[in-house]
């Protein structure tokens, strides 16, 4: 059973460009959460889907971030223009019918010069 | 909002010493979860505790959740270098989405 997919796993940018991120949730699994963790903010969710629709936003940080879901198994995460301070890992976490345990990604490292 | 407070922030023990990280929310919780991440890696599920007063064992891992559901502890007996990594607490209040504490970094020194 593969579990989260996200790509790309590594990706390097410089200021001002755009970013995509991709994640392929768990097969089943109706909820995605997109997180972003760095050394001083920790984990912190940035959106959240249930059944392809947008819940909860709140972290997301600003307008240039955003999030779509076009189908169950398929989520983007969207910096732009990226900045320096968007360098984290991000990851992707999936669940199902509003449990609670999580099953996160790999992650994609971001980094933006 | 829901806060969940997690100490401490760092911990280095010896091989071989007991290790216990603390979890504390600002609300009741409906119930907890810890997630641990190896270095490089992505959080992986361990265990959830829903009981007031439950306790849980994995092996040296030893889970608590507290009699009013507002923290958590987790206990390792007798550290290996396989137990290195950030240990996460993670809970939810009610309605309230599930929200993750700072994470305790464990480094064990050999």
């Amino acid at each position: 059973d593969a579990g989260v997919i996200q790509s790309p796993r590594h990706e390097v940018t410089e200021m001002g460009q755009e970013v995509t991120l991709r994640c392929k949730p768990i097969s089943g699994h109706d909820y995605l959460f997109w997180y972003r963790q760095t050394m001083m903010r920790g984990l912190e969710l940035l959106i959240y889907f249930n059944n392809n629709v947008p819940i909860d936003d709140s972290g997301m940080p600003e307008d240039r971030f955003s999030a779509k879901m076009p189908n169950a198994s398929f989520s983007t995460l969207k910096i732009q223009p990226s900045e320096p301070r968007d360098s984290a890992v991000y990851f992707c976490a999936s669940t199902r019918g509003g449990g609670d345990t999580q099953y996160f990604g790999p992650g994609t490292r971001l980094t933006v010069l | 909002g829901q806060q969940v407070m997690q100490i401490p922030q760092y911990q280095h023990v010896q091989e071989g010493e007991d290790f216990t990280t603390y979890c504390n929310s600002s609300t009741t919780l409906s119930n907890i979860q810890w997630y641990k991440q190896r270095p490089g890696g992505h959080p992986v599920f361990l265990i959830q505790l829903v009981k007031s007063g439950e306790v849980k064992k994995q092996k040296r891992l030893t889970f608590q959740f507290g009699e009013a559901k507002k923290n958590s502890s987790l206990h390792i007996t007798a550290t290996q270098t396989t137990d290195v990594g950030t240990y996460f607490c993670a809970g939810r209040g009610g309605y309230q989405k599930v929200t993750f504490g700072i994470g305790t970094k464990l480094q064990v020194i050999p």
